[in-house]
């Protein structure tokens, strides 16, 4: 079982769209993170929730924008994207700082 | 700043063997290494980690070793099985353990 859902699973989407990505956990984490996969690469930390505040931010480029609208849940807007920012993103979880982390199936990104 | 090495990037096995991958972190300030395996085209799955007050843990055929002053931690998979083939990948927290950084990975492939 996930129990970090996000959705969609597949997204393609045009560079003049806007889109989110969403993510939902109900293990009452407090801290909640996105991160961009590339294949055959590591996962890459873009930002950190903490208490549902925007801890981290390693230096992601604006046209990313996370939003944490209550402690279960994340989302990441999109909008203006280019070729480069397609990825697989996952969404992870963890009840604090330096305790396991949870990750979601994430969701596979195409930009046209 | 912030480094986390991981060696061999590639790991054949024939089937009940064993496995060693090992890492190195930069930070001594960082306490926390989880370890992660990640199928192809599923989430990464944390197998095991270990916290900086211990020297080593065992899960039944999968155990980990922290040498603090090296700043070496390893993975060891004793009687590896076909199931074990995946990615592995070892991660270092930093920022006050909300920050992961995590090695390149290594692809283990276990031959029946």
């Amino acid at each position: 079982d996930t129990e970090v859902t996000q959705t969609p699973k597949h997204l393609v989407m045009g560079m003049t769209n806007k889109k989110s990505l969403k993510c939902e956990q109900h293990m009452g984490h407090r801290a909640m993170y996105w991160y961009k996969q590339k294949a055959k690469k590591p996962p890459e930390l873009m930002f950190v929730y903490s208490y549902e505040k925007l801890s981290i931010n390693e230096s992601v480029p604006s046209r990313f924008s996370p939003e944490c609208p209550n402690s279960s849940l994340l989302n990441l807007h999109l909008h203006a994207l280019q070729p480069e920012d397609s990825a697989l993103y996952l969404c992870a979880s963890s009840s604090q700082g330096n305790q396991p982390q949870h990750f979601g199936d994430g969701t596979r990104l195409s930009i046209l | 700043g912030e480094n986390v090495e991981q060696h061999p990037s590639t790991l054949s096995v024939q089937e009940g063997d064993s496995a060693v991958i090992k890492c190195t972190y930069s930070d001594s300030a960082s306490n926390y290494f989880p370890w992660y395996k990640q199928e192809l085209g599923k989430r990464p799955q944390l197998i095991i980690d270990i916290r900086s007050n211990v020297g080593e843990k065992k899960d039944q055929r999968i155990a980990v070793t922290l040498n603090k002053t090296a700043k070496h931690f390893s993975l060891h998979i004793t009687e590896t099985q076909p199931e074990d083939s995946a990615v592995y990948f070892c991660a270092a927290l930093y920022g006050g353990g909300f920050k992961t950084i995590f090695g390149a990975g290594t692809r283990l492939f276990v031959k029946a």
